[in-house]
């Protein structure tokens, strides 16, 4: 079957550096995707990686492992507005989006 | 122009009632989603259009009509809808890297 495993919740603290992992499971693999949602907005576009390796833009990072079917977000210098869910998607082979149930990220001061 | 629109923003109808959905882009995207999203969860993809063709149907309701009239149009036409058919209603494109800001539905 085809599985994304992402945690459910994550608490961190302003001006530090948090790392949302995931890992997948899918029917061929067209990369992996990662999507910033605040309550009741739609999704936002962080990242896609296709390639082994660490992808940087600005605060934040996404790497992936397709050997180890795992990826990890890594934002840095975290401001209170970073509080969202974000959500990890994997591409199988027929290019779709198979979604993990997102973190909830919750900034404190 | 690199931006999804949906209108309307919000729209309360009742189980009997007919509307539609809009969603727009003119990047040139030949790829459209529909998706359905609950609270607390993530999308769950509904249709997608590839060249204007419905190319995929994720077995939804036949309450829920998509019509692809343009390569820069898709609508989601409504009719008889549930109370638990009440969610946000998003349109994406190409790959889904471009989501737009969603149709908040709450069917009375």
């Amino acid at each position: 079957g085809q599985n994304i495993d992402q945690p459910t919740e994550m608490t961190a603290t302003e001006g530090a550096i948090v790392q949302i992992n995931c890992t997948y499971q899918t029917s061929g693999f067209n990369g992996l995707f990662w999507y910033q949602q605040h309550a009741g907005e739609a999704p936002t576009f962080l990242s896609y990686n296709v390639l082994d390796g660490l992808e940087e833009k600005g605060r934040f990072s996404s790497f992936l492992s397709r050997s180890k079917g795992y990826s990890y977000l890594l934002l840095k210098e975290l401001q209170m507005k970073d509080s969202a869910s974000y959500l990890c998607a994997a591409m199988d082979s027929n290019y779709q989006l198979i979604w993990g149930a997102g973190t909830k990220l919750i900034i404190k001061p | 122009d690199t931006e999804v629109t949906q209108t309307p923003k919000h729209l309360v109808m009742g189980m009997t009632n007919k509307k539609s959905l809009k969603c727009e882009q003119h990047m040139g995207h030949r790829a459209m989603y529909w998706y359905k999203q609950k609270a607390k969860k993530p999308p769950e993809l509904m249709f997608v259009y590839s060249y204007e063709k419905l190319s995929i149907n994720e077995s939804v309701p036949s309450r829920f009509s998509p019509e692809c009239p343009n390569s820069s149009l898709l609508n989601l036409h409504l009719h008889a809808l549930q109370p638990e058919d009440s969610a946000l209603y998003l349109c994406a494109s190409e790959y889904e890297q471009y989501f737009g800001p969603g149709t908040r539905l709450t069917v009375t």
